[in-house]
């Protein structure tokens, strides 16, 4: 099956500085990604829609100018935290959507795990 | 827009028992995508099944079923002969084709404990 990759695949931080998060597709193109993230026994929430060449779009609530998506290739897509505080950590998951000969369908990377102190 | 209703927050049982995890949606699409996911301590996604909306056949893998029915906007998911590995966060997922994009919903999922 399509395998997505996340890296890394735990960070931690100091309060104030940046962290990207790598995620990529390694054997399909993804015209699009996903980033989900997940607080501590809760579910996923969709962060943001990644399109590879354009603008993410972000889901209401979600601070554009705090985590920052770029999508520069059909296999890759990065979510920067900036200025990242404590209430950021969290698992954040990214998605990438196949859809080709008649399916759709979306394989998940394997987490990261942010931890800001 | 689209909802996904996992009712159970949390199921214990004892191995060996079977046990069903209910999964009610809501989309407004005719074209759509649900899954099954499994998320064990370690944190990682495990995908279990997809099932598009247009085959409501019922699937059977090894001790995994699922139960699809459209009428009652249910997907649920069985577990025959329950083994402690089975103790896991599972997640039933929705995605719409058209409306939004493949943008997957969750459920808040349902925390499965299986004792020895």
């Amino acid at each position: 099956g399509a395998v997505v990759s996340q890296h890394p695949s735990w960070v931690i931080c100091k309060s104030g500085t940046s962290v990207k998060i790598e995620c990529r597709s390694l054997d399909f193109q993804a015209t699009t990604m996903f980033w989900y993230r997940q607080f501590p026994k809760q579910s996923l929430m969709l962060m943001a829609t990644s399109n590879e060449g354009s603008k993410a779009t972000y889901e209401q609530g979600v601070e554009k100018d705090k985590f920052l998506i770029n999508h520069a290739s059909l296999t890759l897509s990065t979510l920067t935290v900036t200025s990242a505080h404590p209430e950021d950590s969290s698992f954040y998951i990214c998605s990438a959507r196949l859809a080709a000969q008649g399916t759709d369908t979306q394989y998940f990377g394997p987490g990261t795990r942010l931890t800001v102190l | 827009a689209q909802k996904v209703t996992q009712a159970q927050t949390e199921i214990s049982v004892v191995e060996k028992e079977d046990v069903t995890l209910d999964c009610v949606y809501e989309t407004r699409d005719t074209t759509y995508y649900l899954f099954w996911y499994k998320q064990p301590p370690s944190g990682e996604l495990v995908f279990l099944i997809r099932r598009n909306s247009f085959d409501e056949q019922n699937e059977i893998s090894g001790r995994y079923s699922w139960n699809f029915q459209k009428s009652t906007s249910s997907f649920n998911f069985t577990i025959t002969a329950s083994q402690v590995v089975d103790s896991a966060v599972y997640f039933c997922a929705l995605s719409e084709v058209y409306t939004n994009a493949g943008k997957s919903t969750f459920g808040d999922g349902t925390t499965l404990t299986v004792k020895p």
